[in-house]
């Protein structure tokens, strides 16, 4: 079955610096990639995605980059404020399949003011 | 507020008990997805329903069940509970597995087995 693999695993950044986590997929027939956010005790949160016919989307200070080719994508989190600590977590789905998601092991970033 | 509401909040019991966990999902949803979050864990797949059928199965024990009721509400049973059990459940549902893929989670139930 598909397996997302996300790194770093923790990010330590500067308010107002970028973040960058980056994932990889092995299931070339997955189709869609949504990107979560998770505070702390809270439901994971869609805060943007991008499907496989696409190779970049820009929403106000996050963008997510998919490379099909390479099987990996990233999300991209510019002028960072201290509300962007959280957990984020990547996944993956195959249309297919019934698009059920497989997360990758998700990055806790925290920003610091 | 994402649309999917899951009861209860918060649930102790002992282990060896049986739970049921709710879940309603969005208004036009039809399928149901159901994931296990241990502490400081990801996210796992456990089960997910559409239109009432079993459509894929994840890493789901055979002490949990799971079933979607024709008004699309679903409900996770866990028995004979282990400590190991305690985790945040979580359901998030999409209007079609075959169309539109983006799943919206409810905030989950807390389970504790003491």
């Amino acid at each position: 079955g598909e397996n997302v693999e996300q790194h770093p695993s923790t990010l330590s950044v500067q308010e107002g610096d970028s973040a960058v986590i980056k994932c990889t997929y092995s299931d070339s027939a997955s189709n869609y990639f949504p990107w979560y956010k998770q505070e702390l005790g809270k439901r994971p949160q869609l805060i943007i995605d991008i499907r496989s016919n696409v190779g970049e989307k820009k929403d106000q200070r996050i963008a997510v980059t998919l490379n099909k080719t390479a099987k990996h994508f990233s999300l991209h989190i510019t002028e960072t404020q201290p509300e962007d600590s959280a957990v984020y977590f990547c996944a993956a789905s195959i249309k297919a399949a019934g698009n059920k998601l497989t997360f990758g092991g998700g990055t806790r970033v925290l920003v610091k003011p | 507020d994402s649309g999917v509401t899951q009861t209860p909040k918060h649930l102790i019991t002992a282990t060896g008990q049986r739970v049921t966990l709710r879940c309603s999902p969005r208004s036009g949803d039809l399928s149901v997805y159901w994931y296990q979050q241990s502490l400081d864990q990801g996210l796992q797949f456990l089960i997910q329903y559409y239109n009432g059928e079993e459509r894929a199965k994840g890493n789901i024990l055979e002490r949990f069940s799971a079933q979607q009721f024709p008004d699309l509400h679903s409900e996770l049973n866990l028995s004979s509970l282990e400590l190991g059990d305690s985790a945040l459940y979580f359901c998030a549902s999409s209007v079609d597995p075959l169309g539109e893929a983006r799943a919206f989670f409810g905030q989950g139930t807390r389970l504790t087995v003491v």
